[in-house]
């Protein structure tokens, strides 16, 4: 158990809904980055946030966004949802700012696009 | 482009031989280099990470090589052992330009009996 929660665990939506999925860190850990996995992809960077603020972008869709809350909670959020969006989202934690702290990653919410 | 990649998706070895995973990138510019190791239905875990500076680094049974003129970086498993069998990701970054980790496509490894 890393200590990092996601949900949740499942999610089957139709085309064009919106989704939120939830990430919280491990306890002291200030950053959390959001990850895309597609099948047979590797982890795709989405986005990195530190103590509540936007640190780094990778290559999230417009259609996606994410924040980070005063409990350091983060949700991301996926609108006008396409086929093309089922993946495993991940989420990790670590505790400093940049990569050469260790990310601790939860175990992923399954996305389902129908 | 796929700036990291890990042609071999997956890969056989007995119990008590040596692994080796390949990875291969194409941004000279990464100067730190990480692997994680994921079961099904878990999240990655972190495995061991090098530095550009260095050409292997060993903790335990694992042992990650780097060669920059090639662009290239392996990890061996040595023993390996049947709890060694999940899928491996090399990882690769610019420190000085950004906080964002590129991953590879995965490995698959066995350990067969």
């Amino acid at each position: 158990d890393s200590g990092v929660t996601q949900t949740p665990k499942h999610l089957i939506t139709a085309t064009g809904q919106r989704v939120t999925l939830r990430c919280s860190p491990r306890s002291g850990d200030l950053s959390v980055y959001w990850y895309q996995q597609s099948l047979d992809q590797g982890l795709q960077f989405l986005i990195q946030y530190y103590n509540g603020e936007e640190r780094a972008k990778g290559n999230i869709l417009e259609r996606f966004s994410a924040q980070q809350f005063p409990d350091l909670h983060s949700e991301l959020n996926l609108s006008s949802l396409e086929l093309g969006d089922s993946a495993l989202y991940f989420c990790a934690s670590s505790v400093g700012a940049d990569i050469s702290y260790e990310q601790y990653f939860g175990p992923g919410t399954r996305l389902t696009v129908t | 482009d796929q700036q990291v990649k890990q042609n071999s998706p997956s890969l056989s070895v007995q119990e008590g031989r040596i692994s080796i995973l390949n990875c291969d990138y194409t941004n000279s510019m990464f100067d730190y280099f990480l692997w994680y190791k994921k079961y099904p239905a878990e999240g990655p875990t972190f495995l061991i990470s090098i530095s550009s500076i260095k050409d292997k680094n060993e903790d335990g049974r694992f042992t990650v090589f780097l060669n920059k003129s090639a662009k290239h970086l392996s990890l061996h498993i040595v023993p390996s052992q049947p709890g060694d069998s999940a899928v491996y990701f090399c990882a690769a970054s610019d420190l000085d330009r950004d906080d964002k980790i590129i991953f590879g496509k995965g490995t698959r490894l066995h350990i067969l009996p």
